[in-house]
């Protein structure tokens, strides 16, 4: 059974029109990431949750936000979306204990194209 | 800031053959060391986790090794199947920032 769940998997937006991408997780998990991936690259942490907490990366531009209504759920928003914001979008969620010493669980990703 | 290297970029073997591929991280101050497999396509699949304590850890044909103070993780791979052909990344979480480094993968490709 799938615990982290990204829709849609494929998602076509046009240049500047925003779009909202969704994450959920039936693990009950205290973090939330989100990354952006291009091909051939390693996945870019864009930002995380720490329960309520907000983490933003530095270099995460400012046309990226994220909402997190509760614990099993988590959202991406692109506000004006341009051509270089065609990737693929991870979900990820991990459980934070005093050692960190726990796995990140991914989601199957949607594929963001950009018209 | 933690740096994650993976070589090679990209490896090509015929079936059967055991493999190993390589990660190092230039800082030492992990939790843990996390590989994963990711298909053409898709998400990232948990193939093992190593906590910072420990020195290796198996599942079925897959065996990963941490040597913390070197800064240097390895992925062995035996009997290679055609179905083992799959990127493979490494990841390391850090004791300060609450996140994963990622490496660039090793693309695995494996010849019938």
């Amino acid at each position: 059974d799938a615990m982290v769940i990204q829709n849609p998997r494929y998602q076509v937006t046009q240049f500047g029109k925003p779009v909202t991408l969704s994450c959920s997780q039936t693990l009950n998990h205290n973090v939330m990431y989100w990354y952006q991936q291009k091909s051939s690259q390693a996945p870019k942490l864009l930002f995380h949750y720490y329960d309520k907490d907000f983490n933003n990366e530095a270099d995460t531009p400012d046309n990226f936000q994220s909402r997190r209504p509760n614990t099993s759920f988590c959202f991406l928003d692109i506000r004006s979306p341009g051509l270089g914001d065609a990737a693929m979008y991870l979900c990820a969620t991990s459980r934070a204990g005093g050692t960190n010493n726990q796995p990140q669980h991914f989601g199957d990703g949607t594929r963001l194209s950009i018209l | 800031k933690q740096e994650v290297t993976q070589i090679p970029a990209a490896l090509s073997v015929p079936e059967g053959e055991n493999l190993v591929l390589n990660c190092s991280f230039t800082d030492s101050a992990i939790y843990n060391l996390q590989w994963f497999r990711q298909d053409p396509g898709k998400g990232l699949t948990s193939l093992l986790l190593i906590q910072s304590s420990q020195r290796e850890q198996t599942s079925g044909r897959l065996n990963a090794s941490l040597d913390k103070s070197s800064g240097r993780s390895t992925l062995y791979i035996a009997a290679s199947q055609p179905g083992d052909s799959a990127t493979y990344l490494c990841a390391v979480f850090t004791n300060t920032g609450n996140q994963f480094y990622f490496g660039t993968g090793t693309s695995l490709t494996v010849i019938p």
